[in-house]
């Protein structure tokens, strides 16, 4: 596609829920990213992508957090048993390649947990 | 501490003024350098790269600073739309094995 597209925009869920997010990178975009921004925040990390394998799963939070990219391109990020503190935007992004350090965002998925 | 530091502002400026945001980062191993805009509820948004020599493009000037590990973002002449946080962006591991990490954001308010 011609930008990185993100699903749902906006979550909001229960707490004890499962929620799962979806970006859909660039078509061509080797690399893929997710980061968590909560408010007044950067960005922060979780994990990329490089073709199907995760080459750093560093950032996340704990296990509850797991992220797949089962065919190299669409992305699927898995929370379970949100916590209110999992709130945040959560962010992808995709890069031509792991080398290239230009990052396109998508618009995002605002999760909420009441 | 933070790998990358930035003052959050908000820097309140009148159009035309010249303004100036710093950054510093931890990690003396740091290679790559950015700048990235991010507008309100939106995405962020590569505004430039800042490379050892100094880069300008149009009205913003990016500096680096190995020695004192420090970055510099100039902006002159001020515009209403430039309005927007301001986001310093480190690449620490070599590239190929980690994703950028991003400062927290300096905010500008550019007031007519």
């Amino acid at each position: 596609g011609a930008g990185v597209s993100q699903t749902p925009s906006n979550k909001v869920t229960e707490k004890g829920k499962y929620v799962e997010l979806r970006c859909d990178p660039i078509s061509g975009h080797t690399a893929l990213y997710w980061y968590r921004q909560s408010l007044g925040q950067g960005p922060e990390f979780l994990i990329y992508f490089q073709g199907t394998g995760a080459a750093d799963d560093s950032g996340l939070p704990n296990d509850r957090f797991f992220a797949v990219r089962p065919e190299g391109s669409v992305s699927t990020l898995k929370i379970q048993r949100t916590e209110r503190g999992d709130s945040a935007v959560y962010l992808c992004a995709s890069s031509l390649s792991a080398g290239a350090n230009v990052l396109t965002f998508g618009a995002g998925s605002r999760l909420t947990v009441l | 501490r933070k790998e990358v530091e930035q003052d959050p502002g908000p820097f309140n400026v009148p159009e035309g003024a010249t303004v100036a945001f710093n950054c510093t980062y931890s990690n003396s191993a740091s290679q790559s350098f950015f700048w990235y805009r991010q507008d309100c509820r939106k995405e962020p948004k590569l505004l430039m790269s800042v490379y050892s020599s100094g880069n300008e493009d149009g009205r913003f000037t990016a500096q680096l600073n190995r020695a004192s590990q420090y970055i510099s973002l100039l902006i002159r002449d001020s515009k209403l739309s430039d309005s927007a946080t301001y986001l310093c962006v480190v690449n620490t591991i070599p590239a190929g094995r980690r994703a950028l990490t991003f400062g927290s954001g300096t905010r500008l308010q550019v007031q007519p």
